[in-house]
């Protein structure tokens, strides 16, 4: 099976840096992917990592170390329109062959002025 | 690219009736399609994967007799919640996977998320 840890809540100013950690268990593993997602709204792709190492895309970069079951994504130069849940989904592949995606609860990042 | 649309956005039914919640892929051929489930200030949780000409695959605890799963075509499937009930109140979310080597975000094969559909079931 698939278990996701990651921080329920954290909090950061605006113009600073953050960083959302996430762990996981799983019993296969084919990539990690973050979502960003607003109150009421489905998540939108933010990074995939399925090697090791630092993949960065603009204010947003994400970590990933398969050895340590361990990913962060790092959020720069906040914005207030950051202020979202971030999600940290691992897609493995099911006994039926399948693939498929299993998310964490979310982080829940509050971005203040 | 890689657009997917949900209708309705949101509905509101009385306790007892069934309703029918649309994903459709509007710029390629999704051969899978998900649907999730999402209580307030909870994750995502898979209910089933649905591929196209065939019998969807429901995760445990989801009861296939109470959430029908119908994927008749490439660009389209559906989800219909059958004599709802009040706990069947939740944010339903599906996603589509690009076919293998379309380029994109996770060389292919990543799945994209529709708008979500708020059910409200009085």
């Amino acid at each position: 099976g698939q278990n996701i840890d990651q921080p329920t809540e954290m909090t950061a100013t605006e113009g600073a840096i953050v960083q959302i950690n996430c762990t996981y268990q799983t019993s296969g593993f084919n990539g990690l992917f973050w979502y960003q997602q607003h109150a009421g709204e489905a998540p939108t792709f933010l990074s995939y990592n399925v090697l090791d190492g630092l993949e960065e895309k603009g204010r947003f970069s994400s970590f990933l170390s398969r050895s340590k079951g361990y990913s962060y994504l790092l959020l720069k130069e906040l914005q207030m329109k950051d202020s979202a849940s971030y999600l940290c989904a691992v897609r493995g592949v099911m006994n039926s062959g399948y693939s498929t995606l299993t998310f964490g609860k979310g982080t829940m990042l509050l971005v203040s002025p | 690219g890689a657009v997917v649309s949900q209708h309705p956005s949101w509905v509101i039914c009385k306790s007892g009736t069934s309703v029918k919640i649309e994903c459709r892929s509007l710029d390629f051929q999704a051969t899978t399609m998900f649907w999730y489930r999402q209580f307030p200030k909870q994750s995502l949780m898979l209910m089933a994967t649905s591929n196209e000409g065939s019998k969807a695959t429901y995760e445990q605890g989801v009861e296939k007799d109470k959430f029908l799963i119908n994927h008749a075509s490439l660009t389209l499937s559906t989800l219909t919640v059958t004599s709802a009930h009040p706990e069947d109140s939740s944010f339903y979310i599906c996603s589509a996977r690009t076919p293998a080597g379309l380029p994109g975000l996770a060389g292919g094969d990543e799945q994209y998320f529709g708008p979500g559909t708020r059910l409200t079931v009085t």
